[in-house]
């Protein structure tokens, strides 16, 4: 049962490059890695998603080394609207479990 | 494209008494997810369902909470009756097909008070 752990809380300014790492050390083989965006009072928004390597959308990327063992969200050029709490979830099919992690809250300064 | 629509926004109750929410999946969904989310900690899985049948219900206190998906299409939530501790928001998702590879699409939720 792959379990996630990121960091609580991050600071970042406007305009700065954001890297959020998320490690899970027990992925399994048929786990896809996605990461959501959360604001108060909204469920959970779709980010981005990817099995290896690297992904890239209109948004962020998705950088994910060879092991798989950890993942990294990179939101370029952040805005103030950017604060929001970002969750890494991973897949887990054979089981049918979909564990989100603790998330990170993401603060961006002016 | 509709998104997840879900029903009451807001509920207070008082401990003990029932209370039930709705979700409204994106049509053509066949995956509903509901999730428990208390303040300052991540979405818990509480019931999935393929179509209309339980796919995991393994976190769902069943002693006092129940769901169902009739036809395949809406669901509803059951708590009777509520603790304290039930306070949260709940959360529907659906998905085209199982979410491990699939995005899911969250509702707004539904935040719950229990008094």
């Amino acid at each position: 049962l792959a379990k996630t752990t990121q960091p609580i809380s991050m600071d970042s300014y406007e305009g700065q490059e954001v890297n959020i790492t998320c490690s899970h050390n027990n992925i399994a083989t048929n786990d896809y890695i996605t990461w959501y965006q959360q604001f108060p009072s909204q469920g959970p928004r779709f980010i981005i998603q990817g099995y290896k390597t690297k992904v890239t959308n209109e948004v962020a990327s998705l950088f994910i080394p060879a092991d798989r063992k950890s993942s990294t969200l990179s939101l370029p050029r952040v805005s103030l609207s950017d604060t929001a709490v970002y969750y890494c979830l991973v897949g887990d099919p054979g089981t049918y479990k979909y564990i989100f992690g603790t998330g990170t809250r993401l603060k961006v300064l002016a | 494209e509709a998104g997840v629509a879900q029903s009451p926004r807001y509920k207070i109750i008082e401990k003990r008494q029932s209370v039930a929410f709705w979700c409204n999946p994106i049509s053509g969904h066949a995956t509903l997810y509901w999730y428990q989310q208390i303040l300052g900690q991540g979405p818990k899985l509480l019931i999935q369902f393929q179509n209309n049948g339980v796919v995991d219900d393994s976190q769902l206190p069943k002693d006092r909470f129940s769901a169902e998906r009739l036809k395949g299409v809406d669901s509803t939530l059951k708590i009777q009756p509520a603790k304290l501790e039930d306070s949260a928001v709940y959360l529907c998702a659906s998905s085209l097909e199982d979410g491990g590879a699939d995005t899911q699409y969250f509702g707004p939720g539904t935040r719950l008070t229990v008094l």
